[in-house]
């Protein structure tokens, strides 16, 4: 089947600690994209990548890193130096001209 | 910056009602304009907008853009509970950044 899987579900983070955050697809998209979602807010844009080893900061990068060694993979790391990273992380991928397409979700939890 | 805004934050309706979302944009080299459904998780696609004028339409929902004024409206009518959700807009610009609004969140009561 395709699609986009994210991987794990739930994490919890301790303080201080940096975590790994996994995204793939087998759709074959150029484009991936890293989303925060808090509760009852929208989506915002933290990573994209437009094509392999290629990446830009989206509108709140500040504590967040990624790679895009292979076009399937889309890591994004939540360092320590993101002060309130408790929210839902969706990633997505798409082509040029078409609808982007969604993971089910990573729900990341600071204890 | 690319922004986008969806009003109104929030609505209730009730069952068989008529409603309009709105979703206006600044955004650098328009690509498209797309909506989504979000009820739990992944948001579900629902209409990709890239033409003026031109209605996209899907059982009881329908959209249009205009590219001139920078907005789009999402309408669905003789709505039901199901249509209960927070809907998105994003607008796709230069080098495939895909920016999205706050979200209308949707509840419909019987």
């Amino acid at each position: 089947d395709g699609g986009i899987t994210q991987s794990p579900k739930y994490l919890f983070r301790k303080e201080g600690q940096n975590v790994t955050l996994s995204c793939e697809q087998n759709l074959n998209h150029d484009a991936m994209y890293w989303y925060r979602q808090d509760p009852g807010q929208g989506l915002r844009l933290i990573y994209y990548s437009q094509i392999v080893n290629d990446f830009q900061k989206g509108d709140i990068a500040e504590g967040y890193s990624v790679s895009r060694e292979k076009k399937e993979s889309f890591p994004l790391t939540v360092t320590s130096a993101q002060k309130n990273p408790t929210a839902f992380y969706l990633c997505a991928s798409r082509d040029r001209n078409t609808e982007a397409f969604f993971g089910q979700g990573t729900r990341l939890t600071v204890v | 910056e690319d922004k986008v805004v969806q009003s109104p934050l929030s609505l209730v309706v009730h069952e068989g009602d008529t409603v309009t979302l709105n979703c206006s944009y600044e955004v650098t080299n328009f690509r498209s304009l797309l909506w989504y459904k979000q009820e739990k998780k992944a948001p579900t696609f629902l209409f990709m907008l890239t033409s003026s004028g031109i209605e996209k339409k899907s059982g009881r929902l329908s959209s249009i853009l205009d590219k001139k004024e920078l907005f789009s409206i999402l309408n669905i009518t003789a709505t039901q509970t199901g249509d209960s959700a927070v809907y998105l807009c994003a607008v796709a610009g230069t080098a495939s950044k895909l920016t999205f609004g706050t979200g209308t969140r949707l509840q419909v009561t019987l």
